[in-house]
């Protein structure tokens, strides 16, 4: 079945550097990955959609990767500020009939200032 | 533009009960799809609809049905309410079929007792 993993330890750092949050996928092959940003209460918002034709996309302050070798998505913030902490959705979605997203649980991100 | 809304936004139940949640999409969007998030987990696919039909249902009892009106707002009905059915409850819309991001609403925080 199609199963798409991330950290479920929150990640600390520190204010000014780079968070890098990981979503790994396993038995298929999406057509994209999506990054989702979540505040305690609140629903998900859209970050960045990367297909998998496509190895890495960029907005702001954001980056996100997709290596279909290693079956592997990277979410990179630069310069990450207190403001940036959330927890981070992964979803994907399959060209096998249907695209809807399936999400990962999330990975919390802490920066500290 | 108005983005999407649910209501209610917290409700509390007893088990074997019977509830409506509401969701109005996004203007100019003819998909909506509804997720069931528990604590400390992702959004779960619940089911999706397009143009008033059902496009899709994930891994959920027949005791969740929904419903998409004229006007593409929504409606996701649980009957014989289950302790586990607390949950975040969460409606998401897109302008079409396979465009793969998702707006979502706030959520309705279901509490069964």
């Amino acid at each position: 079945s199609q199963k798409i993993e991330q950290n479920s330890e929150a990640l600390n750092i520190q204010e000014g550097k780079t968070a890098t949050l990981t979503c790994n996928y396993t038995n298929y092959s999406p057509a994209y990955l999506q990054w989702y940003r979540q505040d305690p209460g609140r629903g998900p918002v859209f970050l960045l959609l990367i297909r998998e034709n496509e190895k890495e996309k960029r907005k702001e302050r954001l980056k996100v990767t997709f290596d279909t070798t290693l079956k592997q998505s990277l979410f990179h913030i630069t310069a990450s500020q207190p403001a940036d902490s959330a927890t981070y959705l992964c979803a994907q979605g399959s060209s096998g009939g249907s695209y809807i997203p399936t999400f990962g649980r999330g990975t919390s991100l802490i920066v500290h200032p | 533009e108005t983005g999407v809304t649910q209501s209610p936004t917290h409700l509390i139940k007893t088990r074997g009960q019977q509830v409506t949640l509401r969701c109005s999409s996004q203007s100019g969007h003819n998909t909506v799809s509804w997720y069931q998030q528990a604590l400390g987990q992702g959004p779960q696919f619940i089911f999706q609809y397009y143009r008033e039909e059902e496009n899709g249902r994930g891994n959920f009892p027949p005791r969740f049905s929904g419903l998409q009106f004229p006007n593409y707002s929504s409606e996701l009905n649980v009957n014989a309410l289950e302790l586990d059915d607390s949950a975040l409850y969460l409606c998401a819309s897109s302008p079409a079929l396979n465009t793969g991001e998702l707006f979502f609403g706030e959520g309705s925080r279901l509490t069964v007792l």
